[in-house]
């Protein structure tokens, strides 16, 4: 497979505006979601999730959209804060299974 | 702070040594997992417990891999005989059957491996 190593898809944008991050996630089986945030030398953390038979969930300044019949997912963020520079992950899960199976991540970069 | 917690945050040591790091996740959670990160990478599994049974284990957790959660409630990941490649960071995770719409796991802030 592709090695991404250090080089993340990069977002930038400038504070304020709307981000919006993707994910292609790989198993028609997946059913439940999951964004997490992760700044440099901290552990990820939860943003949001959303289950498969949802197709758009929102929390405070995020929404998940979901897109099954094409395996696809964005994270969309609103008013954008320079707080907000990190990397990105999409998670997908199935029922029953205990494994978090992680997507490449994005770094956002949101410049003052 | 309840979150879960690691310990250490950083571990530096040399070829063929053993390392433990361990792992005391949010009080009232069951489920406890370990995920290792690689510069660049998301996380990767490597093992879960639900109590004090392990129930599953990746492929990537080769023999000199060894997790326990004797009483079911924190956990220890040791690695015998460290190589260069076992350098990473060790992430716990944790989640509570039943709790939110899904398999909610929250992480820990992680042990950075540096095996010289």
């Amino acid at each position: 497979g592709e090695s991404v190593g250090l080089h993340l898809p990069t977002l930038s944008v400038q504070e304020g505006d709307n981000s919006i991050i993707n994910c292609a996630y790989s198993n028609s089986a997946s059913d439940y979601f999951i964004w997490y945030k992760q700044e440099s030398g901290k552990g990820p953390q939860f943003i949001i999730d959303i289950r498969s038979n949802m197709d758009k969930r929102q929390g405070q300044r995020v929404t998940v959209l979901l897109n099954k019949t094409v395996k696809h997912l964005s994270l969309q963020i609103a008013a954008t804060q320079p707080g907000d520079s990190a990397v990105y992950f999409c998670a997908e899960n199935i029922s029953g299974y205990s494994t978090l199976t992680f997507g490449k991540g994005t770094m956002l970069l949101v410049s003052p | 702070d309840t979150g879960v917690s690691q310990d250490p945050r950083h571990k530096i040591t040399k070829r063929g040594q053993n390392v433990t790091f361990r792992c005391d996740p949010i009080s009232e959670h069951n489920r406890l997992y370990w995920y290792r990160q690689t510069l660049g990478q998301g996380p990767e599994f490597l093992t879960y417990f639900q109590n004090e049974a392990q129930l599953e284990k990746s492929r990537l957790l080769s023999d000199r891999f060894s997790a326990e959660r004797p009483k079911g409630s924190f956990s220890t990941l040791e690695i015998q005989r460290t190589e260069q490649g076992d350098s990473a960071m060790y992430l716990c995770a944790s989640s509570s059957k039943g709790q939110g719409i899904g398999n909610e796991q929250f992480f820990g802030p992680g042990t950075r491996l540096t095996v010289l």
